[in-house]
C-alpha cells in the first residue's frame, strides 16, 4: 500500500539555524499538507499547498515557514530560523482531491528539538 | 466556531472487553468526522470516516463510530479489544469554510490494553 514518508525522523537543532523537513507524498496526490504538534498539545494544521501554490495557511504560518515541491516527489517545509517554540512534531499529509470528506494520508512525523 | 473534545485522555481496558472514545464537535455546516489512530513512531492512519452517509461508520480492524446529530457526537467503539489496539487515537473534523475547508484535530485519546 503507497504510504507517505518523511524525513529525517528526528533532527535536533540550534536556535537561530535553518532547517527543512522533507515529504514524499503518495506519488498521484495533489494536494499537501502540513501539520505540526507541541509535546501535549494538539495537532495544528499549519498549511496546504496545490498546483505549487500555498492554497491555505493558519496564524502559526509566518514569513519564518516556507514549503516547496523542488521536483514531482519531495514536499519540503522550511523554517528560516528556528525558535525554541518550533520545537515539536511535524506531520506531513497528502490527498488526491481537495475535498472536505477527503481521507489526508500522514507520514510518520518529524521530531523536531530546537537547542 | 469550529471545536473538537475527546473527552478522556487516557482510557485502560483489559483485553476482550469493549472500548469507547468519545468525541464531541461543533461544527458551523455539515462536517466530514475521522477516527485517525496513530502507533508508536508510524503515521496516523485512518480507522473510519463519516461524510453525510451512514451514520454508522464501519471502519478497519473491528472499530466503528456513530454520528449522532442531536449530541454532537462521533464515539468510537469496538466490541472487544485486543492488545494490538494500544495506541493514540484521534477524532478529526473536516468542516467547510469560505473558500475551503478546515481540518480540526482532537487532543488525542491515548489507549492501555491490559492483559
Amino acid at each position: 500500500e503507497p504510504e507517505v514518508t518523511q524525513t529525517p525522523s528526528h533532527q535536533v537543532t540550534q536556535m537561530g539555524q535553518e532547517v527543512i523537513l522533507r515529504c514524499v507524498p503518495i506519488s498521484n496526490h495533489l494536494y499537501f499538507y502540513w501539520y505540526r504538534q507541541i509535546l501535549g498539545q494538539k495537532v495544528e494544521f499549519l498549511v496546504s499547498f496545490y498546483n505549487n501554490e500555498i492554497s491555505e495557511k493558519s496564524e502559526i504560518f509566518d514569513d519564518q515557514f516556507s514549503v516547496e515541491r523542488p521536483d514531482g516527489s519531495n514536499f519540503t517545509l522550511k523554517i528560516r530560523s528556528t525558535k525554541l517554540e518550533d520545537s515539536a512534531m511535524y506531520f506531513c499529509a497528502s490527498t488526491l482531491a481537495g475535498e472536505q470528506s477527503e481521507t489526508q494520508y500522514f507520514g510518520p512525523g518529524t521530531r523536531l528539538l530546537v537547542l | 466556531a469550529q471545536s473538537v473534545t475527546q473527552l478522556d485522555s487516557h482510557v485502560s481496558v483489559s483485553e476482550g472487553t469493549p472500548v469507547l472514545l468519545r468525541c464531541n464537535y461543533s461544527s458551523s455546516y455539515s462536517p466530514s468526522l475521522f477516527w485517525y489512530v496513530q502507533h508508536p513512531n508510524k503515521g496516523l492512519q485512518l480507522l473510519l470516516k463519516y461524510t453525510s452517509a451512514a451514520t454508522l461508520v464501519k471502519g478497519i480492524n473491528g472499530f466503528e463510530a456513530e454520528f449522532k446529530k442531536s449530541e454532537t457526537s462521533f464515539h468510537l467503539t469496538k466490541p472487544s479489544a485486543h492488545m494490538s489496539d494500544a495506541a493514540e487515537y484521534f477524532c478529526v473534523v473536516s468542516d467547510l469554510v469560505t473558500g475551503g475547508f478546515k481540518t480540526i484535530f482532537g487532543a488525542g485519546t491515548r489507549l492501555f490494553v491490559k492483559a
